[in-house]
């Protein structure tokens, strides 16, 4: 089976820096994403990594490690309206960008000031 | 302004009804998807279609049923066969010609059984 594995529940401060962690264990890997997603809304897309390493997108960095089947997102300077929930996902087929693509449960992030 | 249509937002039906929940994309999207996602949890792949007449099974899709007839088109009928149908709806597209292939999600369509 597929399995994609994050924190449930994560607290941080304004203005610091948090790291969420995703492991996956997949039949396939084209691609995996972060979406973020504010409570009662859509999920909205944060990062794409295919291959190894350091992808930067101002405030938010996503890292991959394909041999340990390992990502990460990086939050800096947080902000209050980054309490969401973060959704780590696999993109399955190895020949598509219209693969069949899975989400782990998700990390509710909670910013206090 | 391209982007994915769900209808409609909030739906309540009476047990053993079917109902059908409409997306509509004009992004030109080849590939199209149907999520479930329950209270706190992630999102689970119900049925996701590539092309045009053609679609598979996701993790989820007892109790489901679709139809691609148009690339524009994605429609998810809950029939009473699916034991839990109350949860949030989430449909998405993808464009497999380049990019990321990134989902583009609609705002969801919210079904309660009563």
């Amino acid at each position: 089976g597929q399995n994609i594995d994050q924190p449930t529940e994560m607290t941080a401060t304004e203005g610091a820096i948090v790291q969420i962690n995703c492991t996956y264990q997949t039949s396939g890997f084209n691609g995996l994403f972060w979406y973020q997603q504010h409570a009662g809304e859509a999920p909205t897309f944060l990062s794409y990594n295919v291959l190894d390493g350091l992808e930067e997108k101002g405030r938010f960095s996503s890292f991959l490690s394909r041999s340990k089947g390992y990502s990460y997102l990086l939050l800096k300077e947080l902000q209050m309206k980054d309490s969401a929930s973060y959704l780590c996902a696999v993109r399955l087929h190895g020949s598509s960008n219209t693969g069949k693509l899975i989400f782990g449960q998700g990390t509710t992030l909670q910013v206090k000031p | 302004d391209g982007g994915i249509t769900q209808s409609p937002k909030y739906l309540f039906r009476k047990e053993g009804q079917n109902v059908t929940l409409s997306c509509e994309q004009n992004l030109n999207h080849d590939a199209m998807y149907w999520y479930r996602q329950d209270p706190g949890q992630g999102l689970r792949l119900i049925y996701y279609s590539q092309i045009v007449n053609d679609f598979q099974k996701g993790d989820i899709a007892e109790g489901y049923s679709v139809s691609r007839e148009k690339k524009e088109s994605f429609p998810l009928t809950v029939t009473s066969a699916q034991k839990n149908p109350t949860a949030f709806y989430l449909c998405a597209s993808s464009d497999g010609t380049g990019g990321t292939g990134e989902l583009f999600f609609g705002e969801g369509s919210r079904l309660t059984v009563l």
